[in-house]
């Protein structure tokens, strides 16, 4: 069955730093999309980031990137050069294409930027 | 470029009522997911509507039904309400891309308080 895992509940990063929020998801099917979001205190979820499980490279969105370790089953968000504005929580998400059209969430992690 | 847009941003209801909430999707847009955040978790798949049809729901009671319009705006309906399905509703839309590489784009949610 598939399923995503974030044990990170809350991560501090000092504002201009890097920071890594994990994820490991678990599945059987070969073709899957990995996906990160961001919800800030408004609610609405923002997409930031997709990487396919047949993608050769990691993906890069500005000041994001996937670390896409396939053979681990684990798919990290690293936001550089952290500001303010970054403190929100972040979902990593999973659709397999065997799995129709639903996505399955992780629990998230709340991150918290220091000026 | 319009983004996803959903009503009511709140809405108080008592136990037993029923409750209609509405989204209408990105432009260009023409598939409509449901997914129901509870507090401190993250979005739970409740279900899809592409051409006016439901094509994959979650692991919701028949409580939860929903409809899409030809314009492909949609709605969720939630019958006999009860105290746990209180929660943030977040209407999602993506293109009609078969498998697991379509990106949701999430509207700002309606959140429910149940009484």
């Amino acid at each position: 069955a598939q399923k995503i895992t974030q044990t990170q509940p809350g991560m501090f990063v000092q504002e201009k730093e890097a920071v890594t929020l994990d994820c490991t998801y678990d599945t059987s099917d070969p073709s899957y999309g990995l996906f990160w979001y961001k919800q800030p205190s408004s609610g609405e979820m923002i997409f930031l980031i997709y990487q396919g499980s047949y993608d050769q490279q990691n993906a890069t969105e500005g000041r994001y990137s996937l670390n896409f370790q396939k053979a681990r089953k684990s798919a990290n968000l690293v936001i550089s050069a952290s500001q303010l504005g970054d403190s929100a929580m972040y979902f990593c998400a999973m659709r397999e294409a065997g799995g129709g059209f639903k996505t399955i969430f992780g629990a998230g992690t709340r991150l918290f930027v220091k000026a | 470029d319009a983004g996803v847009t959903q009503s009511p941003t709140h809405l108080i209801k008592t136990r037993g009522q029923q409750v209609t909430l509405r989204c209408s999707p990105k432009s260009g847009h023409d598939t409509v997911s449901w997914y129901q955040q509870a507090l401190g978790q993250g979005p739970q798949f409740i279900f899809q509507y592409y051409e006016e049809e439901e094509r994959q729901r979650g692991n919701f009671p028949d409580r939860f039904s929903g409809h899409q319009f030809p314009n492909y705006s949609s709605e969720l309906n939630v019958n006999a309400l009860l105290l746990g399905d209180s929660a943030l509703y977040l209407c999602a839309s993506s293109l009609p891309v078969r498998g697991s590489t379509d990106t949701q784009y999430f509207g700002p949610g309606t959140r429910l308080t149940v009484l």
